[in-house]
């Protein structure tokens, strides 16, 4: 079975301050790796996706990802946060076997301005 | 417009009584989900459906039950049996691509409170 790791729960970080999110799945064949975002009251949106090809992938809003393969890593990146970017975060995995989206539990970022 | 509908957007329910959430989607997707959000444990998979008239239990399917009758449609209801009902519950659809890779599309959730 696979499983997703999201170890940073709670994140605050003034404006302009970079951003690190990590994401560690277990599962040894080809996966493919989302980061979604829920902003408060509203529905889950899809920031960026691996698929195959360049292991870093550029997403909405400025934020990137890079697939390590070695690490089982998908960490979320943003050079210059923003208040807007205040919301929770998640990492899922899927796997061409299977059908099933796995979530981590997910990391609440909080941007003071 | 397509995509995914979920009604209600809140829900209110005594315990002990049976509701059903409503889903549906016109993106002319396969596949369907049901997932419940709690604060701190992501998402859960109650519930997903490949194909018409096909579903498989998911992480915690217990105390839930679904229907696939139509494409469109994946209802989720939320039993009696169900210990802690309250909570976010989010209905997602996908498609697979030509190179085998799926990509969810989430409706914005129902919230269920259960007093």
């Amino acid at each position: 079975a696979q499983s997703v790791s999201q170890h940073n729960h709670h994140v605050i970080l003034s404006e302009a301050a970079s951003l690190e999110l990590g994401c560690n799945y277990s599962y040894g064949g080809t996966v493919n790796l989302f980061w979604y975002v829920q902003y408060p009251g509203q529905h889950l949106q899809l920031l960026l996706k691996y698929f195959s090809g360049d292991p870093l992938v550029k997403g909405i809003k400025g934020f990137e990802a890079e697939f390590i393969k070695s690490k089982f890593s998908f960490n979320l990146r943003k050079p210059s946060v923003q208040w807007s970017d205040t919301a929770e975060y998640f990492c899922a995995v899927n796997n061409n076997a299977g059908n099933m989206l796995t979530f981590g539990g997910g990391t609440r970022l909080m941007v003071k301005p | 417009d397509g995509g995914i509908t979920q009604s209600p957007k809140y829900l209110f329910r005594k315990e002990g009584q049976n509701v059903t959430l409503s889903c549906e989607q016109n993106l002319n997707h396969d596949a369907m989900y049901w997932y419940r959000q709690d604060p701190g444990q992501g998402l859960r998979l109650i519930y997903y459906s490949q194909i018409v008239n096909d579903f498989q239990k998911g992480d915690i399917a217990e105390g839930y039950s679904v229907s696939r009758e139509k494409k469109e449609s994946f209802p989720l209801t939320v039993t009696s049996a169900q210990k802690n009902p309250t909570a976010f519950y989010l209905c997602a659809s996908s498609k697979q691509s030509p190179q085998g890779a799926r990509e969810a599309f989430f409706g914005q959730g129902t919230r269920l409170t259960v007093v």
